[in-house]
């Protein structure tokens, strides 16, 4: 398809284990980002990158969480030995830049991938 | 700190009433960008609007039209004759001028249109 597509669309995984999300975004956007939203609240930032480098690390919460973007394009969000707190709806974004030059302003959401940490 | 505050948690209207939702920030920069996002049941958020600081002018779009203010740091949404289709829960949100995509959001105001 032409957004940006988000697998899985649900994970449920035992508290302790290991995530690994997956975001593929708008085919020639260089810009991705890492958004995540729990319930009854707005998306919080997490990460943004700029081609294969995390610009903007800023929001991971903990060292438990790590994202890669090797070829700029896919992006993989992995969170480590999960805790019930990482339970929420993770959100992937695009956008053709990342900066304010010659930006158009709109970024393109995928549909997220809802995670649950029994 | 950046802050963004949507007082308004649930709205309910009837069809082709008006409605307008609130939205109040707060930045020590003095460029930045302010958003409108929808986010309709099926979870994917939609961009509705970006405004930059520098401008103050207000914006129509169909039914939709913003109302930014810097003195009263508001940017207020209002929808008009609104439909069922509107249901939604829609966040505001600000980021700086240097990336632009980063924003913080706020916590969203469900909005319900009944027939």
């Amino acid at each position: 398809g032409a957004g940006v597509s988000q697998t899985p669309s649900n994970k449920v995984t035992e508290k302790g284990k290991y995530v690994e999300l997956r975001c593929d975004p708008i085919s020639g956007h260089t810009a991705l980002y890492w958004y995540r939203q729990s319930l009854g609240q707005g998306p919080e930032f997490l990460i943004y990158f700029q081609g294969t480098g995390a610009a903007d690390d800023s929001g991971l919460p903990n060292d438990r969480f790590f994202a890669v973007r090797p070829e700029g394009s896919v992006s993989t969000l992995k969170i480590q030995r999960t805790e019930r707190g990482d339970s929420a709806v993770y959100l992937c974004a695009s956008s053709l830049r990342g900066g304010a030059n010659g930006w158009t302003g709109e970024l393109f959401f995928g549909e997220g991938s809802r995670l649950t940490v029994l | 700190a950046q802050k963004v505050t949507q007082a308004q948690t649930e709205i309910s209207v009837v069809e082709k009433e008006d409605v307008t939702l609130d939205c109040v920030y707060e930045t020590r920069d003095t460029t930045y960008y302010l958003f409108w996002y929808k986010q309709p049941p099926s979870g994917e958020l939609v961009f509705l609007i970006r405004r930059n600081s520098f401008d103050e002018q207000n914006e129509i779009s169909g039914r939709y039209s913003w109302n930014f203010q810097k003195s009263t740091s508001s940017f207020n949404f209002t929808i008009t004759a609104s439909q069922v289709v509107d249901s939604a829960v829609y966040f505001c949100a600000l980021s700086d001028y240097t990336n632009a995509g980063k924003s913080t959001f706020g916590d969203g105001t469900t909005l319900t249109v009944k027939p």
